[in-house]
């Protein structure tokens, strides 16, 4: 099973600020088949990007991904207060599985 | 707009099995692959199965021993049994359409394992 650990857990910014999130997994996640997802208070996640770096329909370009092999990236470029929520790593390369997320509160 | 809606019982026994069914509107079940996917505090977002309509099915092999999914093209509806449940398997549980990763979701419905 590939194991995705996230970093930080918690990040605290503020609004207009740039969040860097961290993704990395126990070995290398094929085709970089990783996906990221926005969680809110009793909400179903929310798809942001797949394939590593392709945003999903309707999502804005302030999000966006990287990475490959272990190694990935959600990139938010300025914080808006819609964004402060709890963002998850999934990868599909080989059977899913999801990281344990990381949540971006406000300072 | 498709729509999905989860539903069964809130409250399951321990060793009993728990049934959930999603109902899919505004779109056909046929041609796509449906997913269940449960999280709970402990063990965060787990994904537990996804079958494609027409019946070939892929299970999380830490469950796969107790997890059956179907589906009922007639109903636009999908199911899950989950067997020999343990205070473990206490959750929201989502359904969702695809098989690797997922825009539509349902709204999830908690499930809790106790006597």
């Amino acid at each position: 099973e590939i194991v995705l650990t996230q970093s930080p857990g918690t990040l605290s910014l503020s609004p207009g600020e740039r969040a860097t999130l961290s993704c990395r997994a126990s070995q290398s996640v094929s085709s970089s088949y990783l996906a990221w997802y926005q969680q809110k208070p009793g909400q179903a996640p929310r798809l942001l990007i797949y394939g590593a770096s392709s945003r999903a329909t309707g999502i804005p370009d302030r999000f966006s991904g990287s990475g490959s092999g272990t190694d990935f990236t959600l990139t938010i470029s300025r914080l808006e207060p819609e964004d402060f929520a709890v963002y998850y790593c999934q990868q599909y390369g080989t059977s899913i599985t999801f990281g344990p997320g990381t949540k971006v509160d406000i300072k | 707009q498709v729509q999905l809606q989860e539903s069964g019982p809130g409250l399951v026994k321990p060793s009993e099995t728990l049934s959930l069914t999603c109902t899919v509107s505004g779109g056909p079940i046929s041609s796509y692959y449906w997913t269940w996917i449960r999280q709970s505090p402990g063990k965060g977002l787990e994904w537990i199965a996804y079958m494609y309509y027409s019946g070939n099915t892929n299970y999380n092999p830490s469950l796969k021993s107790r997890v059956t999914i179907s589906v009922d093209t007639s109903k636009n509806q999908f199911s899950l049994k989950l067997s020999s449940v343990t205070a473990a398997d206490t959750a929201i549980y989502y359904c969702a359409r695809g098989a690797t990763y997922w825009v539509y979701w349902g709204q999830g419905t908690l499930v809790t394992v106790s006597s």
